[in-house]
């Protein structure tokens, strides 16, 4: 069985500083990782993936992450964080089957 | 171009009917999935549809929760004899081909009083 955990519920940044909303994940084989935003009574919008290559992804809006294999982590990061950047992350995974399974998001809130 | 939308936006009902949501997926998108999201979680799996067949429909919580896609491109979701668990928001997705980048609707909001 797959799995992913986000175990920060919020993230607090200030603007202008980096920010890193965090994620791990359990999978048999090799994983294909996902990070989605949510913004209010939207439906989700792709930021970034990782299939294979380059460790580091780079996404939308400046974001990016960082696929670690022997952490079995992807966290997204972002140099220089906006207010805009508010709203709700969600990081998936998927073996060779094609059903991803979402974290539970965490909430990032940017103060001005 | 046109994203992906559903209808309808918000759906109240009583406890025991029967609904239907709607989703119609991006053009060309042979991928379409439902995914069912209750407050506080992230989107649950419900179905799986490449072309009109079900490739997987593992998520289904039980017998009273069907979907269709008969002609490959809109997909319906159906829920026999509401019940108040019932409640959350319905996301529909789609891709261009199995399992990579999704392109998700506005969900429906689905209410059973």
């Amino acid at each position: 069985a797959q799995s992913v955990a986000q175990p920060e519920d919020q993230v607090n940044v200030a603007e202008g500083n980096p920010l890193t909303v965090k994620c791990t994940y359990s999978v048999s084989g090799n994983p294909y990782l996902f990070w989605y935003v949510q913004y209010p009574n939207r439906g989700l919008q792709f930021l970034l993936k990782y299939i294979t290559g380059d460790n580091l992804v780079k996404g939308s809006y400046g974001f990016e992450a960082e696929f670690n294999k022997s952490q079995t982590s992807f966290h997204l990061k972002k140099p220089s964080a906006l207010v805009s950047d508010s709203a709700l992350y969600f990081c998936a995974v998927r073996d060779i089957s094609y059903i991803p399974t979402f974290g539970r998001g965490t909430s990032l809130i940017v103060h001005p | 171009g046109a994203g992906v939308s559903q209808t309808p936006s918000n759906k109240v009902t009583e406890k025991g009917k029967y609904v239907e949501l709607r989703c119609d997926p991006i053009s060309g998108h042979t991928a379409l999935y439902w995914y069912r999201q209750s407050l506080g979680q992230g989107p649950e799996f419900l179905i799986y549809f490449q072309g009109t067949g079900a490739a997987d429909d593992s998520g289904l919580p039980n017998d009273r929760f069907f979907a269709v896609r008969p002609e490959g491109s809109v997909s319906t979701l159906k829920i026999q004899r509401t019940e108040r668990g019932d409640s959350a928001v319905y996301l529909c997705a789609s891709s261009p081909t199995n399992g990579e980048t999704q392109y998700f609707g506005p969900g429906t909001r689905l209410l059973v009083l």
